[in-house]
């Protein structure tokens, strides 16, 4: 079955360090996305990549960094200079616009500053 | 600066009784609005895409319509299982595509 993983399901940052979230994802979409989720708050955007090799940042990019080297893999890092990076974060996929189908999400990955 | 926001934040309704969700957007222009439900602990799953102004859509127990400055979400006669977030989405023609998120309404149907 197509979809959209993302690993791990639960993460722990200690202060200071720098941790990568994977997303993998199968349907061969172009387009891919990163968002964070915080209570009560809407899903806000991080960072995007509509092709490969490219990307571009979002709302909040500040504190993260992303590559895209494989059309399949968009993994994301959150390095020291996230003040406050305790948060659920999705990753998402689309065909170019992500019109009829919308995008599909993964299960998310919930990190936690210890 | 596109903007979303939905009301109610939180809905409590028996089984059976129907009620509304609003979603409203200011788009510089709407390429797209869309509707998710995000059940706790996991990713939104797409529900609806509308483009226009006048458009329906339905899916079970819930339709959603499209003006030209909000959205709803009916659901008719809810069940147990309809509980979850609500979520509510708009692209922008002068955008990349990205979507932007409204807060959610959370829904909780009691039997």
């Amino acid at each position: 079955d197509g979809g959209i993983t993302q690993s791990p399901k639960y993460l722990f940052r200690k202060e200071g360090q720098n941790v990568t979230l994977s997303c993998e994802q199968n349907l061969n979409h172009d387009a891919m996305y990163w968002y964070r989720q915080d209570p009560g708050q809407g899903l806000r955007l991080i960072y995007y990549s509509q092709i490969v090799n490219d990307f571009q940042k979002g709302d909040i990019a500040e504190g993260y960094s992303v590559s895209r080297e494989k059309k399949e893999s968009f993994p994301l890092t959150v390095t020291s200079a996230q003040k406050n990076p305790t948060a659920f974060y999705l990753c998402a996929s689309s065909t170019g616009t992500g019109g009829d189908d919308g995008y599909t999400f993964g299960s998310g990955t919930r990190l936690t500053v210890v | 600066e596109d903007q979303v926001t939905q009301s109610p934040e939180a809905l409590r309704l028996q089984e059976g009784e129907s009620s509304s969700l609003n979603c409203s957007y200011t788009v510089s222009g709407l390429r797209g609005l869309f509707w998710y439900r995000q059940d706790p602990g996991k990713g939104p799953e797409f529900l609806f895409t509308l483009y226009s102004a006048g458009e329906e859509k339905e899916k079970e127990r819930l339709k959603a319509t499209l003006t030209k400055k909000e959205s709803f979400l009916h659901i008719t006669a809810p069940k147990p299982e309809d509980s979850a977030t609500y979520l509510c989405a708009v692209q922008d023609v002068l955008g990349n595509n990205d979507m932007r998120f409204g807060a959610g309404t959370r829904l909780t149907v009691k039997p």
